[in-house]
């Protein structure tokens, strides 16, 4: 059946630094894969989008790759700040697919 | 604001009972998808409507069910209510019926049901 792991469930990183959160999927290959960041008992809020035949995709400060072969996306933050902090989840998914199926996310924790 | 309503935004109950969740969608967004979130399963997709249809079904249980009606507001209705339930349920819709890839979703802020 489909998996899709996020690297750890909690990364504390020190402001201005870049982090950097993982998405590895076994079992299927996806053609899309979103990024969602979520606050505590908040709904997600979209942040990417980015296809299968789309290496890297950036916006503002954030950046995803997409790794095909590795079955592996990574997301990255740089310079952040603790108003990053936050529950990122992503979400693989295949063409035609109607539904998302996330992760469990990983907790980001920036410190001052 | 994401644009997407939903109401209540707290919601307890017992064991047994039954209770209907409301959403209204983005203006223009056609489909509607329904989510459980727990603090074990992380965020389940449940069921989508697209335009007044049934289109997807996720780890749904027979107990829950869900309508879109013509304006697109949707309802989600679970009875025979257990502990287990206790859940925040998010409603979210995008404006196509490929809300699985190629549609980002937008979410509402949640209701948060306490079945004692």
């Amino acid at each position: 059946s489909q998996k899709i792991e996020q690297n750890s469930e909690a990364l504390n990183i020190q402001e201005g630094k870049t982090a950097t959160l993982t998405c590895n999927y076994t079992n299927y290959s996806p053609a899309y894969l979103q990024w969602y960041r979520q606050d505590p008992g908040r709904g997600p809020v979209f942040l990417l989008l980015i296809r299968e035949n789309e290496k890297e995709k950036r916006k503002e400060r954030l950046k995803v790759t997409f790794d095909t072969t590795l079955k592996q996306s990574l997301f990255h933050i740089t310079a952040s700040q603790p108003a990053d902090s936050a529950t990122y989840l992503c979400a693989p998914a295949g063409a035609g697919s109607y539904q998302l199926t996330f992760g469990k996310g990983t907790k980001l924790s920036v410190i001052p | 604001d994401s644009g997407v309503t939903q109401t209540p935004k707290h919601l307890i109950t017992a064991t047994g009972q039954r209770v209907t969740l409301r959403c209204s969608p983005r203006s223009g967004d056609l489909s509607v998808y329904w989510y459980q979130q727990s603090l074990d399963q992380g965020l389940q997709f449940l069921i989508q409507y697209y335009n007044g249809e049934e289109r997807a079904k996720g780890n749904i249980l027979e107990r829950f069910s869900a309508q879109q009606f013509p304006d697109l507001h949707s309802e989600l209705n679970l009875s025979s209510l257990e502990l287990g339930d206790s859940a925040l349920y998010f409603c979210a819709s995008s404006v196509g019926l490929l809300g699985g890839g190629l549609h980002e979703q937008f979410f509402g802020p949640g209701t948060r049901l306490t079945v004692l």
